[in-house]
């Protein structure tokens, strides 16, 4: 079955340091999305691709970077961790329909 | 500024009874809504959607209501089962506005009692 998974699940770091967050879709979908889930925000976008070599900015992309060499991956790296940046995130994919699908998520810590 | 809003934190519904969670919305250039239904450490899982030229799409259990005219949706679980209880997220989309993310509310924590 297709599916779409992230590590790492769990993910502590400090402060300054960088972190890269992983995600692979094997749907072959050409849209892919990270998201963050804070208390008292919901899910927020912070950055999204239409295909390879394709990267856009989201609502809150400042601290974050993506790069999409496949189809399949959508890597997302925060260049110098920050406190702000403790979150969980979720990856999501979507094809022709506009149903998004997401991933379990990756809790991250920066300490 | 918020352009999606679920206004009820958490609602606690007998099981059996009907469930009904509530989304208003500011931005008229949303055109697609879904609704997401998550667990505690899982992923948000698609429920259902509705397109802006619809005012009703039902699917088993679950029926989402659109009123355009007072920016205004709402999702009906009859009957409410215990594996109901969970967090819905009410969630929108701008078609060809450039920005292709969902746009999220805060979620509403549904809690189906026995």
């Amino acid at each position: 079955d297709a599916e779409i998974t992230q590590s790492p699940r769990h993910k502590i770091t400090e402060t300054g340091r960088q972190v890269t967050l992983a995600c692979h879709q094997t749907w072959n979908h050409n849209n892919m999305f990270w998201y963050r889930q804070d208390l008292g925000h919901g899910l927020r976008l912070i950055h999204y691709s239409y295909g390879v070599q394709d990267t856009n900015k989201g609502e809150v992309s400042d601290g974050y970077s993506v790069s999409r060499s496949n189809t399949e991956d959508l890597p997302l790296t925060l260049e110098s961790a920050a406190s702000s940046q403790t979150s969980v995130y979720f990856c999501a994919s979507s094809g022709l329909a506009r149903e998004q699908y997401f991933g379990p998520g990756t809790r991250l810590t920066v300490t | 500024d918020q352009q999606v809003k679920q206004n009820s934190p958490s609602l606690s519904v007998q099981e059996g009874r009907i469930s009904i969670l509530n989304c208003d919305y500011t931005n008229s250039m949303f055109d697609y809504f879904l609704w997401y239904k998550k667990y505690p450490a899982e992923g948000p899982t698609f429920l259902i959607s509705i397109s802006s030229i619809k005012d009703k799409n039902e699917d088993g259990r679950f029926t989402v209501f659109l009123n355009k005219s007072a920016k205004h949706l709402s999702l009906h679980i009859v009957p409410s089962q215990p594996g109901d209880s969970a967090v819905y997220f009410c969630a929108a989309r701008v078609v060809g506005g450039g920005a292709d993310g969902l746009t999220f509310g805060k979620g509403t924590h549904l809690i189906i009692q026995p």
